[in-house]
């Protein structure tokens, strides 16, 4: 069972802040990394899929990046809007082919 | 494209009783995994079904089973609930590509809640 751990666990952001969380998860065993929104009332949304270290990847105004060999990735959301509020959950994915979600981290982006 | 749509979206029980939760996977997608989302343990792996076949199971106790039809529909059954029962549970179906089983995109459903008095 894998230990992926979060952090913050929630945050508070003015409209506007740029703000960064970070995942954290072994590194032995890695084959992949996934990173979810996940909205109020709503189905967590794929956001990106990242699997070679160093790699970055983007959408829109929120990027991500990822050291496989010390086991983290950042996920960094420029010019936060009311809207990207939410959890952002990452879940590695191992040889077995099971997601392991982290505890998330929780987004609120006042106006 | 419709999303994976999951039935019922609520649903009430008591301890004791067994109950059923459906999940339809987008169209081409044939692996189906199961989550269980609660307060105090986040989203945690139940099981994942493929052509028909447990591929993957999380560490949950024997009450909780699953089967995937031809149509890779699921089902997930839990007998005998228990009030730690009470939770979301989402399924989320992928195309798992066969060149690349481990990095193609689970897409989730909007879940069923369960609630147990």
């Amino acid at each position: 069972i894998l230990n992926v751990e979060q952090s913050p666990q929630s945050l508070h952001v003015q409209e506007g802040d740029s703000t960064n969380f970070t995942c954290s998860f072994p590194s032995s065993n890695f084959y992949a990394l996934h990173w979810y929104r996940w909205e109020t009332a709503k189905s967590p949304e794929a956001l990106f899929v990242m699997t070679l270290n160093g790699d970055e990847k983007k959408k829109g105004r929120i990027s991500a990046t990822l050291n496989t060999k010390e086991g983290y990735s950042y996920l960094y959301i420029k010019g936060s809007q009311p809207e990207d509020s939410a959890t952002y959950l990452c879940a590695p994915r191992n040889a077995g082919n099971m997601l392991t979600f982290g505890g998330g981290t929780r987004l609120m982006v006042k106006p | 494209k419709a999303g994976v749509t999951q039935t019922p979206r609520y649903l009430i029980k008591t301890r004791g009783q067994q109950v059923t939760l459906s999940c339809s996977p987008i169209s081409g997608h044939r692996s189906v995994s199961w989550y269980q989302q609660t307060p105090g343990q986040g989203l945690q792996f139940l099981f994942e079904y493929f052509s028909e076949t447990q591929r993957n199971k999380g560490n949950f106790p024997g009450r909780f089973s699953g089967r995937q039809f031809s149509n890779s529909r699921s089902e997930m059954n839990v007998s005998t609930l228990e009030l730690g029962d009470s939770a979301l549970y989402l399924c989320a179906s992928s195309i798992r590509d066969r060149d690349r089983p481990l990095t193609d995109t689970q897409y989730f459903g909007p879940g069923t809640r369960l609630t147990v008095l």
